[in-house]
């Protein structure tokens, strides 16, 4: 079966700097969703990579998927109060067996 | 874009009484339903994928006469916590993806199921 592995498990950002949350997968990637998630609360689609090297952004989050598609970064610059929540990297097996996910990141920023 | 809507938001329930939870495809047809829950703190766990008209496959380790999944149209799904325990106290969220794969995976916004 495959795993999600994300690091780092959790992280403290001074407001207004740059961040990085990762994401590796144990098999190839046929698809890579990012979603954002307050806790208790639904998901929130951020992006969906498939393309080996594919890098895609929205507003300040960038985020990329590597040319061996087993490993995804998510970047955001200049972070603000309202990125703070909990990341989630969810796999695509391209199977009929929905969305593998990693553990999360729990984002937390500073004033 | 596509969406799904998913009741209730919040419920409380006494041991051993059960509970319905809905997730309905508002604009596309749900040909194919995943059911996960979520513990505090944790990820993301798939219970059970369900395809309109057919059973519901179950990962290993959930109860298929616990948690009831019914798919009869291909707008609405619903899952029943059948004799709820406090430990079935949990983040629950269904997600949707329609015919061929479109609209990709949309998830409803959850229910916080806790059994008192």
């Amino acid at each position: 079966s495959q795993e999600l592995e994300q690091s780092p498990q959790s992280l403290i950002v001074q407001e207004g700097k740059n961040l990085t949350i990762n994401c590796t997968s144990s098999k190839t990637l046929y698809g890579l969703y990012w979603y954002k998630q307050k806790y208790g609360e639904g998901l929130i689609f951020l992006m969906m990579l498939q393309k080996g090297g594919e890098e895609k952004s929205h507003e300040k989050i960038t985020a990329k998927l590597d040319e061996k598609k087993q490993q995804s970064s998510l970047h955001i610059t200049a972070s603000q109060p309202s990125h703070a929540g909990i990341y989630l990297c969810g796999a695509d097996s391209g199977g009929a067996d929905g969305l593998t996910f990693g553990k999360g990141t729990h984002l937390i920023i500073q004033p | 874009g596509a969406v799904v809507s998913q009741h209730p938001s919040r419920v409380i329930c006494k041991s051993g009484t059960s509970v319905k939870i809905e997730c309905r495809s508002l604009d596309f047809q749900a040909t194919t339903m995943f059911w996960y829950r979520q513990f505090p703190k944790q990820s993301l766990m798939l219970m059970a994928t369900s395809n309109e008209g057919s059973k519901a496959t179950y990962e290993q380790g959930v109860e298929k006469d616990k948690f009831l999944i019914n798919h009869a149209s291909l707008t609405l799904s619903t899952l029943t916590v059948t004799s709820a325990h406090p430990e079935d106290s949990s983040f629950y969220i269904c997600s949707a993806r329609g015919r061929g794969g479109h609209y990709g995976y949309t998830f409803g916004s959850g229910t916080r199921l806790t059994v008192v």
